[in-house]
């Protein structure tokens, strides 16, 4: 069936390098993804989203690439802060059923 | 985006009672959602907040345990039913001008504890 994972579970990343959150979807039809981060104790916040006609795009300190080509999506941050520290998930719009499919999800520590 | 308001932020309640968690939204919405999120685990969606009208459920989710209620297009609530240990999860409430698969905003999430 449908799915949308993540490579890793838990990413550990030292203040100020730059962060890869990784995705795998199995859906080729899916032609919207998203991406949330969800700080302990609250909803998940929108981040950046991305569709299929696009293979990159980018916000403040954040982009999202995409390759269709492998059924991949990432989240890269620049100069990851302690505020950072969350954890990511991914979603896709799988097209059939209209819904956003979420991954299981990524937590990025951030060390000080 | 619009600001989305969740009641009670969390609750521990006894095994077979029920509780009902609130969502206000701060202007009017087409889509609202409520999903629920088991400890450590992704967002699963429970079913589509209709206005005026009954809600659709998502497979696995029936209406009996989970009623739902929209009588505007500002506010919604979720009843979790008959309560089990099982029940305990985040809920929360989402909403979208454009629809179920597109950008969702959440709100804070209502943390449901059940003994």
């Amino acid at each position: 069936g449908e799915s949308v994972g993540l490579h890793l579970p838990t990413l550990s990343v030292q203040e100020g390098d730059n962060s890869i959150i990784n995705c795998a979807y199995s859906n080729s039809a899916s032609d919207y993804f998203i991406w949330y981060k969800q700080e302990s104790g609250k909803g998940p916040q929108f981040i950046i989203d991305i569709r299929s006609n696009m293979d990159k795009r980018q916000g403040q300190r954040v982009t999202v690439l995409l390759n269709k080509t492998v059924k991949h999506l990432s989240l890269q941050i620049a100069a990851t802060q302690p505020g950072d520290s969350a954890v990511y998930f991914c979603a896709e719009n799988s097209g059939a059923t209209n819904k956003l499919i979420f991954g299981t999800g990524t937590l990025l520590a951030v060390q000080p | 985006s619009a600001v989305i308001s969740q009641k009670p932020s969390r609750d521990i309640c006894q095994r077979g009672t029920s509780l009902t968690i609130q969502c206000q939204v701060d202007s009017q919405v087409t889509m609202m959602f409520w999903y629920r999120q088991q400890p450590g685990q992704s967002l699963t969606l429970i079913a589509t907040a209709n206005q005026g009208s009954e809600a659709t459920y998502e497979s696995g989710f029936v209406i009996d345990k989970f009623p739902i209620s929209r009588p505007n297009l500002t506010f919604s609530t979720l009843t979790v039913s008959n309560m089990s240990p099982e029940d305990s999860s985040i809920y929360l409430c989402s909403v979208s001008q454009q629809g179920a698969g597109e950008k969702l905003f959440f709100g804070s999430g209502t943390q449901l504890s059940v003994l």
